[in-house]
């Protein structure tokens, strides 16, 4: 069990750039979760995959945010166009698709938006 | 829609003494509920979990909650902190009517260990 990967662990861009962060669940899980974290908050629910469908958004993705998992593998989660409010960490779980199933986190991908 | 309420924001402990980090949720009937550490810098790590049955359950590091559906808690405890637990204690809710179980989280409770 390797864990899941996140990478990078920090991203600094500048507004208005555009960021792709990439996320490596352990090996045989198919559900695939992005969590937002703000400093001093606990982390937001973004969206989850089974597999290489995506079947839940939370309103707080808006229309700049767009994550994928084509092979049903790993997953990118872009923003288009950052913004200052965009400052987060990112988060990334997985877990086994049958019930009670606990998710499993990785390390975050830190952004800062200058 | 289910919530979670955390509601010591910080709470400073001596090292040896016990520790109780509360954590109510507002859910329609009975949720899954777990309770994860995170350090510094660092992801989530799972504490322990409760889905059914026992109500008292053991977690790793020391760690035991309780879920007290009368009191919709699910308080963490460990008998004596050491120095090494210094972190920030989330407890979360998923839903049971829900395929995906997305994590609701509290805000969160930051624990100092004062030595």
């Amino acid at each position: 069990d390797t864990g899941v990967s996140q990478n990078p662990r920090h991203k600094i861009t500048k507004r208005g750039q555009n960021v792709t962060f990439r996320c490596d669940p352990i090996s045989e899980h198919n559900r695939l979760y992005w969590y937002r974290q703000t400093l001093g908050q606990g982390p937001e629910f973004l969206t989850y995959f089974q597999n290489e469908a995506q079947l839940e958004k939370s309103r707080l993705l808006s229309d700049r945010f767009s994550a994928e998992r084509p092979k049903g593998s790993f997953s990118t989660l872009e923003i288009q166009r950052t913004e200052q409010g965009d400052s987060a960490m990112y988060l990334c779980a997985s877990s086994l698709s049958a019930t009670r199933q606990p998710q499993h986190f990785g390390d975050g991908t830190r952004l800062s938006i200058l | 829609a289910q919530s979670v309420t955390q509601p010591d924001i910080h709470i400073t402990v001596s090292e040896g003494a016990s520790l109780e980090l509360r954590c109510n949720y507002s859910y329609g009937a009975t949720p899954y509920l777990f309770w994860y550490v995170q350090s510094p810098g660092q992801g989530l790590q799972l504490l322990l979990k409760y889905f059914s049955g026992d109500t008292l359950v053991q977690g790793i590091k020391g760690f035991e909650a309780e879920f007290k559906r009368s009191q919709s808690s699910f308080n963490l405890r460990k008998p004596s902190v050491h120095w090494s637990d210094a972190a920030e204690y989330f407890c979360a809710v998923g839903a049971r009517d829900n395929a995906g179980n997305m994590l609701t989280f509290g805000g969160g409770t930051r624990l100092m260990v004062k030595p």
